[in-house]
C-alpha cells in the first residue's frame, strides 16, 4: 500500500521564524517529488519539485533523502502570507499517473 | 491564460440523482485526472487518464464513471450518488513530458459536492 505521511500539525509560528516540515513516503520506487501549498479551500498550487541534490527557491529549502525515503522542506524567515497548508506529494509513475498525497501540514504565521 | 476549469463549482444533490462534473483543459495536456479530498485524507485519485479513450482507476473509483472522448475534457460521472460522495473534488492536469521530476500537476479550482 501506497503512503505518504507528514507531520501532523498544525504549526503556529511567529513571522519572521523558521518552520520545517517533513515528510515520509513507502515506495522506494517512487519517481518523482514535490511541495504544494494549498490555500483554504482553493486548490493546490506547485511550491517546488524536489531533488535528490536538494534544491532552494529563496526563502524555501527542499530536500530528498532517497535511502531514508525522507522529504523536507525549510521556510526561513516566515512571512503572514505563507500561512497555508503544505502538501507532500510523490510521483510513483514515469509519465505523472500515480501522484501521491500526503495528508498535509497546516501552517499559521502569527503577527 | 493557462488554466483548467471545473463546472459546476458547487452543487447540492440528492441521493440516486444522476450528475456530472465537467473538466477542461486548455494546454493541450495528455495526462488529467480527478481526486476528492476530505478532512484529514488528503487527496486521493479517483480515475486518471494518459490520453483519449485511455482512462484508469485511481485509489477510489467506486461508485464513479469517466470519460475522455477528446483530449481538452474530462468529466466527472456519478451514476447514483451517495452521501458518502460527498467531498471536494479536484480536476487536474500535466503535460506528461516523460521526464517526471519536472511533470507539474495544474489544478482546477474545485467543484464542493454535497449529496444529501
Amino acid at each position: 500500500r501506497k503512503e505518504v505521511e507528514q507531520d501532523p500539525g498544525p504549526f503556529n509560528v511567529p513571522e519572521g521564524a523558521t518552520v520545517a516540515f517533513n515528510c515520509t513516503y513507502s515506495n522506494s520506487a517512487s519517481q518523482s517529488f514535490f511541495w504544494y501549498r494549498q490555500d483554504c479551500r482553493k486548490e493546490p498550487k506547485l511550491l517546488m519539485s524536489v531533488y535528490s541534490s536538494g534544491n532552494e527557491d529563496g526563502r524555501f529549502t527542499a530536500q530528498l533523502n532517497r535511502a531514508s525515503q525522507y522529504i523536507s522542506l525549510l521556510i526561513r524567515d516566515s512571512k503572514l502570507s505563507d500561512s497555508a497548508t503544505y502538501l507532500c506529494v510523490v510521483n510513483e509513475g514515469w509519465y505523472g499517473q500515480n501522484f501521491v498525497f500526503g495528508p498535509g501540514t497546516r501552517l499559521s504565521v502569527l503577527p | 491564460e493557462a488554466q483548467v476549469t471545473q463546472n459546476p463549482r458547487y452543487l447540492i444533490t440528492v441521493t440516486g440523482k444522476k450528475l456530472t462534473v465537467t473538466c477542461s483543459q486548455n494546454m493541450n495536456h495528455e495526462y488529467m485526472s480527478w481526486y476528492r479530498q476530505d478532512p484529514g485524507l488528503g487527496l486521493r485519485q479517483i480515475y486518471y487518464s494518459m490520453n483519449v479513450e485511455v482512462t484508469d482507476k485511481g485509489d477510489v473509483p467506486e461508485g464513479y464513471k469517466v470519460s475522455r472522448k477528446e483530449k481538452r475534457n474530462f468529466p466527472l460521472i456519478l451514476e447514483s450518488p451517495s452521501p458518502n460522495q460527498t467531498s471536494l473534488y479536484f480536476c487536474a492536469s500535466t503535460e506528461a513530458s516523460g521526464r517526471a521530476s519536472t511533470d507539474t500537476q495544474y489544478f482546477g479550482p474545485g467543484t464542493r459536492l454535497t449529496v444529501l
